[in-house]
C-alpha cells in the first residue's frame, strides 16, 4: 500500500538533547512537508522540500533542521535550540504536477521533552 | 494577504442532526480549497476538495461543501451526524505561486452527542 510512515509514534527526550523524527513515503511524491501541531491550534509549517537536495524554511523553522538526500525520506531534527519542542509533528507529501495540491499525511509523532 | 478563518472553534450536535462547519478565506489568487479531518492522535485525512469545477463538492462519509465565491466561503455540511464524525476538522487553502503555498485554518472540534 502507498502511504507515509512516521516513526516512532511516541518519543520522549530530555531537555538539551537533539532528536530526529523519521518520515518516509512511497507515493513517488516530489514535495514533502513538516508541520507542528499544538493543542487547540492548526498546523504550522516548519520546513518543506520540493525536490531532492533542496528545502526551504517554513513559518517556524528556528530550532529545527532537515535533510532531503532521497526522494522518499525527509527526516526532521529537533535541536536543543528549539525552546518549546513538545508537540505533535506531522509529515506530509504532495505531487507537484496538476492541481489541486492536496497533501497526504502520515500518522504523526508525539514528542515529549522533559 | 491570504488567510483562512474557521468561525467556530467547537461545534456540538446530537447524533442524527445536521452538521455545519464554517470556513471563510481570503486570497488574492484563485485558490484550491480542502477539508481535512483528524481523529485524536492521528494524521489528517482528506474529506473533499474544490478544484474550480463544480461549486458543490461531495466528499467521503456523506460530507459535502459548497464554494461561494461572492461570500469567500467553503462551509462543510453533513445531513445527519454519526458518532464516528466526532473529530477535529481543518479548512485548508492552497495555491501555486513560485511554490505550493498552503494555509491551514485553526480547526473546529466537532462533538456528537448520543
Amino acid at each position: 500500500d502507498g502511504g507515509i510512515t512516521q516513526s516512532p509514534k511516541y518519543l520522549f527526550r530530555k531537555e538539551g538533547q537533539n532528536v530526529t523524527l523519521s518520515c518516509e513515503q512511497n507515493l513517488n511524491h516530489d514535495a514533502m512537508y513538516w508541520y507542528r501541531q499544538d493543542p487547540g491550534q492548526g498546523l504550522r509549517l516548519i520546513y518543506y522540500s520540493q525536490i531532492v537536495n533542496d528545502f526551504q524554511k517554513g513559518d517556524i523553522a528556528e530550532g529545527y533542521s532537515v535533510s532531503r538526500e532521497k526522494k522518499e525520506s525527509f527526516p526532521l531534527t529537533v535541536t536543543s535550540a528549539q525552546k518549546n519542542p513538545t508537540a505533535f509533528y506531522l509529515c506530509a507529501s504532495s505531487t507537484r504536477t496538476g492541481t489541486p495540491y492536496e497533501q497526504y499525511f502520515g500518522p504523526g509523532t508525539r514528542l515529549t521533552v522533559t | 494577504a491570504q488567510s483562512v478563518t474557521q468561525l467556530d472553534s467547537h461545534v456540538s450536535v446530537s447524533e442524527g442532526t445536521p452538521v455545519l462547519l464554517r470556513c471563510n478565506y481570503s486570497s488574492s489568487y484563485s485558490p484550491s480549497l480542502f477539508w481535512y479531518v483528524q481523529h485524536p492522535n492521528k494524521g489528517l485525512q482528506l474529506l473533499l476538495k474544490y478544484t474550480s469545477a463544480a461549486t458543490l463538492v461531495k466528499g467521503i462519509n456523506g460530507f459535502e461543501a459548497e464554494f461561494k465565491k461572492s461570500e469567500t466561503s467553503f462551509h462543510l455540511t453533513k445531513p445527519s451526524a454519526h458518532m464516528s464524525d466526532a473529530a477535529e476538522y481543518f479548512c485548508v487553502v492552497s495555491w501555486k505561486t513560485s511554490y505550493d503555498k498552503v494555509i491551514f485554518g485553526p480547526g473546529t472540534s466537532l462533538s456528537v452527542i448520543p
